[in-house]
């Protein structure tokens, strides 16, 4: 089954900037989205399209795709962007997929 | 303001079944497709299944194809889960969420339902 891989953390002092990555085969033919959840909470879309931010989402936020990665960007990470963060895309049967997860800590 | 609000979680045994509900609110209901996500206890998401906004349409991930069925009542905003042959592996909190087509992914998300699998 199609897996999309993304690194298990991410650290960064506050102000640095945060890159998470997602990899997958069929990333140059499928876009790849982003959610935030913070704990206890349902998740957040904050990158649509690879590179689209949604309404109300922080300019900070950015995204990009080069191949077979995706990355999210956070310039000038602060404490209130720490959380997990799950790239989403397809598969060749048009089926949803979510990579496993990064904790971003900034601190 | 839009709502998603699941309901009919709880505890069942392997092999059994339960039907878990989502009731929409503050927006027309019948022009979205909803999807089905689930989060097993520390675990990462897990895409469970989308129906589209008239029900013509559903698919469903590897791990529950064939045992769980998706289904709505317009007239009711609601959308159902059906989960048939209950395994250990689907213990998780259940969401439902709004598919907005012009992001092309899920904008609202409900709080969840927790179901729980167990003898």
């Amino acid at each position: 089954s199609y897996e999309l891989k993304q690194p298990p953390s991410v650290s960064v002092s506050p102000g640095q900037t945060a890159r998470i990555t997602c990899s997958g085969d069929a990333m140059p033919k499928q876009y790849a989205y982003w959610y935030q959840q913070k704990p206890g909470q349902a998740p957040v879309l904050v990158m649509y399209k690879d590179n689209e931010r949604p309404s109300g989402i922080p300019e900070r936020f950015s995204g990009s795709s080069s191949g077979t990665t995706v990355t999210l960007t956070i310039s000038g990470a602060q404490a209130e962007d720490e959380a997990d963060y799950y790239c989403q895309s397809e598969d060749s049967t048009s089926n949803w997929v979510f990579g496993g997860g990064t904790r971003l800590t900034v601190l | 303001q839009v709502q998603l609000v699941e309901s009919g979680g709880g505890v069942v045994q392997p092999g059994k079944s339960l039907r878990l509900s989502c009731l929409a609110s503050g927006f027309t209901f019948n022009t979205y497709g909803l999807h089905w996500v689930r989060q097993a206890p520390g675990k990462g998401l897990e895409w469970v299944g989308v129906i589209w906004y008239d029900g013509s349409q559903k698919h469903y991930g590897e791990s529950v194809k064939g045992r769980f069925t998706i289904s709505r009542d317009n007239s009711k905003n609601m959308v159902f889960l059906q989960m048939d042959n209950l395994r250990a592996e689907d213990t998780a909190l259940y969401y439902c969420a709004r598919y907005y087509s012009e992001y092309d992914s899920l904008d609202y998300w409900g709080r969840g339902t927790l179901v729980t699998v167990s003898s």
